[in-house]
């Protein structure tokens, strides 16, 4: 099965810090992506990535930014961490249009 | 825009029942549609994907069924169990613009009770 393993389980961070999100996949998978998961907001995209060194804005790009140098690692980067960047952050991979596999979230609370 | 919908929000019922879950999308011009289940404080587990071109997918207990030109598609739990409890959330992956900005439902919380 695909293993999509994001390093952080939990993250405490305060205002103003730099953040990295890492993700990494197991399965050579082309496309990668990460979200933000809010109560009745449901998953929102951030940003994806069709290959190494591509990236591509999703609905809610502002804020934040990405780093593909690898092709079976994604990284998000919040450049100055906000209270409203408060959320679960999701890492999610698929092969071309198929099955997309999430890894087990990220809960980031920002003070 | 594709707009996903999942109607009821939540629900329960007791162990042992037959379930439908619905999910309705607006834009008929999909690649497929995922169905995922999530345990609070989790990611996202895959169930089942159906193609475009396909009417259904079954996977064990689970049966999800695809009308593309009505823009519906159910997940039918058989012989539910208190394990089943999660939310369920159904996926749309766009035919086009390269098939990445998939559009999610906001998903059914079930409660299967004992």
């Amino acid at each position: 099965d695909v293993k999509v393993t994001q390093s952080s389980r939990y993250l405490v961070k305060r205002t103003g810090e730099k953040v990295f999100l890492e993700c990494v996949q197991d399965m050579d998978h082309e496309n990668m992506f990460w979200y933000r998961q809010d109560p009745g907001l449901g998953l929102r995209l951030i940003y994806f990535s069709y290959d190494v060194k591509m990236k591509e804005k999703g609905d809610i790009p502002e804020g934040y930014s990405v780093s593909r140098e690898k092709k079976e690692r994604f990284s998000l980067i919040l450049e100055s961490a906000s209270t409203n960047q408060t959320s679960m952050y999701l890492c999610a991979s698929s092969f071309g249009r198929e099955k997309l596999f999430f890894g087990s979230g990220t809960q980031l609370s920002v003070l | 825009k594709q707009e996903v919908t999942q109607i009821p929000a939540a629900l329960s019922v007791p162990e042992g029942e037959n379930l439908v879950l619905n999910c309705s999308f607006t834009d008929s011009a999909i690649y497929n549609l995922q169905w995922f289940r999530q345990d609070p404080g989790k990611g996202l587990t895959s169930l089942l994907l159906i193609q475009s071109s396909q009417r259904e997918q079954t996977s064990g207990r689970l049966n999800a069924s695809l009308d593309k030109s009505s823009g519906r598609s159910t997940l039918y739990i058989a012989a539910s169990q208190p394990g089943d409890s999660a939310t369920y959330l159904c996926a749309v992956r766009p035919h086009t613009g390269g098939g990445n900005k998939l559009t999610f439902g906001t998903g059914t919380q079930l409660k299967v009770e004992l």
